[in-house]
C-alpha cells in the first residue's frame, strides 16, 4: 500500500525562524515528488522534485529529494506571518495519480 | 489518521457519456468535501465545495450542469461528469476536512483518472 507520511502535523514558529518540514514515502513506481502550500482554495503547486541531492530554490523556500532513503524537506527561513499554511506533500506516481500525505499544519507568529 | 477514498481510480469511457465518481470519508464525517481537477505542470484547480445536506459551491468558471454534486451523506460526496467531452479527460481528486478544523485542513482521495475517447 502506498504511504506518505509528513511531519510534524503542526507547528508553531515566531517570526524570523527556520522550518524544516518533512515527507516520507513508500510508493511503488515513483515519478516526482511534489509540494503544496494549501491556504484557502486550491493548494498552491511549490517544487517537484524528481532527481536526489538537487536543491530546488524559490526565495525564503527550498526543498530536497533523497530517493535512497525515501523522503523531502522543505526549508523555509526568515519565516513570516504569511508562511502560515498547510504545506503538503504529494507523491506522483508513474501512472499519474498521486498520493498526498495529510499536511503539516505552520502557525507562524508575528 | 483520517482516510479518503475514491473510486473508480481510473475510467474510460466513450464522448457523451456520463461518468460517477465517488468519494468517501473512511474514518470520519466530513460536512464538506472538496473537488479539484489537476492540470498540467501539477497545478490543481478547486472545481467545487460539496456541502452535506446543501448545494454544492461552484467556482468561478465551472459547468455545474456539466459537473453535478451530490453530498448525500456524511460520508460520500459525487461528481458527474455528464455529457463528457475528450477536453474533460483529466485527474480528479477530492478532499474532505473533519467538521471542526481549518477549511484548509484537507485530507485528500488518491484521485480518478478520467480518459474521455
Amino acid at each position: 500500500e502506498d504511504k506518505v507520511v509528513q511531519s510534524p502535523l503542526s507547528l508553531v514558529v515566531h517570526e524570523g525562524d527556520t522550518v524544516t518540514l518533512n515527507c516520507s514515502y513508500e510508493v511503488t513506481n515513483f515519478r516526482s515528488l511534489l509540494w503544496y502550500k494549501q491556504e484557502k482554495k486550491a493548494p498552491t503547486f511549490l517544487f517537484m522534485l524528481t532527481s536526489s541531492g538537487i536543491e530546488k530554490k524559490s526565495g525564503r523556500l527550498s526543498s530536497i529529494l533523497d530517493k535512497k532513503e525515501l523522503f523531502s524537506i522543505l526549508n523555509i527561513t526568515a519565516t513570516q506571518t504569511g508562511d502560515s499554511a498547510v504545506y503538503l506533500c504529494a507523491v506522483n506516481l508513474l501512472n499519474n495519480d498521486m498520493r498526498f500525505g495529510a499536511g503539516t499544519r505552520l502557525t507562524v507568529k508575528p | 489518521g483520517a482516510v479518503v477514498s475514491q473510486h473508480p481510480s481510473r475510467v474510460i469511457c466513450k464522448s457523451g457519456t456520463s461518468v460517477k465518481i465517488e468519494c468517501r470519508s473512511l474514518d470520519f464525517q466530513a460536512t464538506t468535501m472538496f473537488w479539484y481537477r489537476q492540470f498540467p505542470k501539477k497545478s490543481l484547480m478547486l472545481m467545487a465545495t460539496s456541502n452535506e445536506g446543501s448545494k454544492a459551491t461552484y467556482e468561478q468558471g465551472v459547468e455545474k450542469d456539466k459537473f453535478l454534486i451530490n453530498h448525500a451523506s456524511l460520508t460520500l460526496s459525487t461528481l458527474t461528469v455528464t455529457s463528457a467531452h475528450p477536453e474533460d479527460s483529466s485527474f480528479y481528486i477530492c478532499s474532505a476536512s473533519p467538521p471542526g478544523l481549518p477549511r484548509n485542513e484537507q485530507f485528500f482521495g488518491p484521485g480518478t483518472r478520467l480518459t474521455v475517447l
